[in-house]
């Protein structure tokens, strides 16, 4: 059974401070990572995804995610943070079958 | 840039009544899904059609939840009747196929639903 845990229910930063959401999933076959992004009473919108091939993912508002098989990782990271980056953030696993497993989601605060 | 369509985005209702949301894919999804998101947690899947068959409902409490999608496009979920502990989002996706390779799901904005 493949599963996902996102470390800190809450992360706060500093405008132009780096930011590190962290993710560990658990597969028992390759799978494919994805990091969706929900803004306040809307639907969750795709980051980035890794299926195969280069494990460093770039995606979209300038996030990357970094693919470790050994540390079984995930984690999701921007340079420097802006005040439009303050939403919940998702991450996914997808293995094997149909189904995707999301992990419980971090909320990302941003402060001026 | 095609969305998935779904209404109402708001639902307030009684307990013991029914209620129903409706979802629009994007055109040419074959796969669609029903999620639920209780707040302050990540989605969770209620049921999942490939065309208009139903492949994974295996977490959708069938004594009051439905789910049809009669003609393969669009989609109807309904609560008959809603308790307290449905409030929720209810959220919509699809993709093109439910294949590994083409399983990028493309969410809706949702239907917050308050039972009262």
């Amino acid at each position: 059974a493949q599963s996902v845990t996102q470390l800190g229910s809450h992360v706060s930063v500093s405008e132009g401070a780096l930011v590190l959401l962290r993710c560990n999933y658990s597969s028992s076959v390759p799978p494919y990572l994805f990091w969706y992004v929900q803004y306040p009473n809307q639907g969750l919108q795709l980051l980035l995804k890794y299926t195969t091939g280069a494990t460093l993912v770039k995606g979209i508002n300038g996030f990357e995610a970094e693919f470790k098989k050994s540390e079984t990782s995930f984690h999701l990271t921007k340079p420097s943070a802006h005040m439009s980056d303050a939403a919940e953030y998702f991450c996914a696993v997808l293995a094997g079958g149909f189904k995707t497993i999301f992990g419980a989601g971090t909320r990302l605060f941003v402060k001026a | 840039e095609a969305e998935v369509a779904q209404s109402p985005r708001y639902k307030i209702t009684e307990k013991s009544q029914a209620v129903a949301f409706w979802c629009d894919p994007i055109s040419g999804h074959a796969t669609l899904y029903w999620y639920r998101q209780i707040l302050g947690q990540g989605p969770e899947l209620l049921v999942q059609f490939q065309d208009e068959s139903v492949v994974d409902d295996s977490q959708l409490p069938k004594d009051r939840f439905s789910a049809e999608r009669l003609k393969g496009v669009d989609s109807t979920l309904k609560i008959q009747p809603a308790e307290l502990g449905d409030s929720a989002m209810y959220l919509c996706a699809s993709s093109r196929d439910s294949h590994l390779a083409k399983n990028i799901q493309y969410f809706g904005a949702g239907t917050r639903l308050s039972v009262l």
